[in-house]
């Protein structure tokens, strides 16, 4: 079965540069979530779309924005990159946004900021 | 704040069943609990939840307490491929259904 797919699956930036991960969920799937993932730390949610809308906001700073187009697919943007926004970044995604919908996960992307 | 407790590691040899418990006391009645598990760096996997029956399906089963105030995961039989940090999670049904990790049980399967 198709699962949910995650690119760069690595990225190498230098502090104050930018970012962009892109996520593709499963098909039909309408529903997008991005979670961080610090060095020894548990996943932290960060922002949810359903259907190209925001849903949920969690502790995203400021310097991260991210959006769900059309073809449902999702980007983060990163800017101004710091060291401690080094992280694996997650994104699920689900068939509908409620809390009975089951979210399945894509392998990650390792961002390293140098 | 923590809706979830769960021990810190186990270890379970390979073969044996691994029960895995998990406390929310403060669990609302229209809250599902959730369980995945993390195997290195990996995305964290979906494994089963439930939300008054106990629940069974191809990878492990969910015993939930007639209160709801906690909840035991059972591997049935336990292979090295198992060892992982399993996180039990309740959704908070007033959100849109983000999952908010708290931190979850590191398994170690021994041969």
């Amino acid at each position: 079965a198709a699962g949910v797919i995650q690119s760069p699956r690595h990225l190498i930036k230098e502090k104050r540069e930018t970012a962009t991960l892109k996520c593709y969920p499963i098909p039909r799937h309408d529903t997008v979530y991005w979670y961080q993932q610090g060095p020894g730390q548990d996943p932290q949610f960060l922002i949810s779309f359903y259907e190209k809308m925001q849903s949920d906001k969690g502790s995203i700073p400021d310097r991260f924005s991210a959006q769900q187009f059309s073809d449902y697919h999702s980007e983060l943007n990163m800017s101004s990159l710091e060291l401690g926004d080094s992280a694996l970044y997650f994104c699920a995604s689900s068939l509908g946004g409620a809390s009975t919908d089951t979210q399945y996960f894509g392998p990650g992307t390792r961002l390293t900021v140098l | 704040d923590a809706k979830t407790t769960q021990p810190t590691s186990m270890d379970c040899a390979e073969g044996r069943a691994a029960n895995l418990p998990c406390n929310h006391s403060t669990i609302s009645g229209n809250e599902y609990v959730y369980w995945y598990r993390q195997i290195h760096s990996q995305g964290p996997q979906y494994i089963i939840h439930g939300l008054k029956n106990n629940e069974t399906n191809e990878m492990a089963s969910l015993i939930i307490t007639e209160d709801r105030k906690s909840s035991t995961l059972i591997l049935p039989h336990a292979t090295l491929r198992d060892t992982a940090v399993y996180y039990c999670i309740v959704r908070d049904s007033d959100s849109w259904g983000k999952l908010q990790f708290g931190a979850g049980t590191q398994v170690v399967v021994t041969p």
